[in-house]
């Protein structure tokens, strides 16, 4: 089945403990995003990854790191979580370059972040 | 800068009755896809539809029913006889169909409830 697998979906946390989000898809996609949803703000891009080895920035990249070594995973990392981030985290990736602006997302089932 | 509107933050509905969940875009761009995502209580995104800015013919899919006017930036989605199943955020987002597009802008998402 095509998937954007992402783990962990619940994770409770303290400040200042690293931790990483996993994201895996299946579907041969170059391209690979991360979001984080909050009430009232919808969904806001944190990065994203128009293939492998190429990352950039997206509206709200503050305190979070990515990585894209290989095509299927593009792992979420918060070398030093806060409160604020506190949130729902979802993954997704769709075909990239020629017509991408058409592509659609397929997301993964989000990850629910605390951090006290 | 790309925005995209939805205005109504929540709206609650008696089971068969008509509603219509408002989308208001802004971009540059003359090229551009807009999409709705419904996102139920148990928290995964799904694709509903995908227009292009070329083609502004409203579509229809069962219960469902899409409104594109370019002239007033608008995407509006109207759901015909509502049912307890529609209960969900819904969000209209915005994409640009150059290549290697970075990034699907979200609005607030409205969260819509069918009261039996």
């Amino acid at each position: 089945e095509a998937q954007v697998t992402q783990n962990p979906r619940y994770l409770i946390t303290v400040t200042g403990k690293k931790l990483t989000v996993t994201c895996s898809q299946n579907m041969n996609h170059e391209y690979m995003s991360w979001y984080r949803q909050d009430p009232g703000l919808g969904l806001r891009q944190i990065y994203y990854s128009m293939n492998v080895e190429v990352t950039d920035k997206g509206d709200v990249p503050e305190g979070y790191k990515v990585s894209r070594k290989e095509k299927r995973n593009f792992p979420l990392i918060l070398e030093s979580p806060s409160p604020n981030q506190t949130s729902l985290y979802f993954c997704a990736s769709k075909m990239g370059q020629t017509h991408s602006g058409a592509n659609v997302l397929t997301f993964g089932a989000g990850s629910r972040l605390t951090v006290l | 800068a790309q925005k995209v509107t939805q205005a109504q933050t929540e709206i609650s509905v008696v089971e068969k009755e008509d509603v219509t969940l408002d989308c208001v875009y802004e971009t540059r761009d003359t090229t551009y896809y807009l999409f709705w995502y419904k996102q139920p209580p148990s928290g995964e995104l799904v694709f509903l539809i995908r227009r292009n800015s070329f083609d502004e013919q409203n579509e229809i899919s069962g219960r469902y029913s899409w409104n594109f006017q370019k002239s007033t930036s608008s995407f509006n989605f109207t759901i015909t006889a509502s049912q307890v199943v529609d209960s969900a955020v819904y969000f209209c987002a915005l994409s640009d169909i150059r290549q290697g597009a970075q990034k699907l802008v979200f609005g607030q998402g409205t969260r819509l409830t069918i009261n039996p």
